[in-house]
């Protein structure tokens, strides 16, 4: 019963470079996303995709894209890694377009970025 | 706009005492409220939520949570708090259709 998972769980980068963070469900949700998470800000979106082919920004989208694969797959780059994105990154999804279903989280991502 | 509050950062309680973590939140409309769970090195669990009807909420792990309109709140309690409930909480609240916000968390020490 793996929910959602992602991939790598830690990585160091150097400013500039480019890496993608994978993600995958296997609970047939419709609706994915990618958050940050930094210490005192809480979780703060990035990027959502609300079905399959759709993708829209959410708070902080600004150095990120992301690529809905398919229905089970959303993954996020950095194309220019900063020390700025240095945070812990979580993938998330929920069945569907209702703002009461619970969302499942995947374990995490810690990225640094020197 | 919406926004969810949670006013303590850090709570520190001994075993076996009560808990109350505050929640507060800004909302147009009816909201979706939740409360997750995230242990150190770990994603996000949910404990609770409330969509509407019975204003008190059960969750898991001896959890509960009341939601009061006219306060605009959404606190959880535990009666009893165990080593284990160790952990940051959040409290997030589902905004539209797709979108949820989230506090910025309550790292709660349990002392022994």
């Amino acid at each position: 019963n793996a929910g959602v998972t992602q991939t790598p769980k830690f990585q160091v980068l150097k400013t500039g470079q480019s890496m993608t963070l994978q993600c995958a469900q296997d609970m047939n949700h419709n609706s994915m996303y990618w958050y940050r998470q930094d210490p005192g800000m809480g979780l703060r979106l990035i990027y959502y995709s609300a079905s399959e082919g759709t993708t829209d920004k959410g708070e902080v989208p600004n150095g990120y894209n992301v690529s809905r694969l398919n229905k089970r797959e959303f993954s996020l780059r950095l194309e220019s890694a900063a020390p700025s994105q240095t945070s812990v990154y979580f993938c998330a999804s929920i069945v569907g377009p209702h703002s009461g279903n619970t969302i499942y989280f995947g374990e995490g991502s810690w990225l640094t970025v020197v | 706009a919406q926004s969810v509050t949670q006013p303590d950062i850090h709570i520190t309680v001994s075993e076996g005492a009560s808990l109350e973590l505050r929640c507060n939140y800004s909302y147009g409309a009816t909201p979706y409220l939740f409360w997750y769970v995230q242990s150190p090195g770990q994603g996000l669990q949910l404990l609770l939520k409330y969509f509407s009807g019975d204003t008190l909420v059960q969750g898991i792990k001896g959890f509960e949570a009341e939601f009061k309109r006219s306060q605009s709140s959404f606190n959880l309690r535990k009666p009893s708090v165990h080593w284990s409930d160790a952990a940051e909480y959040f409290c997030a609240v589902g905004s539209g259709t797709y979108k949820y916000i989230f506090g910025t968390g309550t790292r709660l020490k349990v002392l022994a």
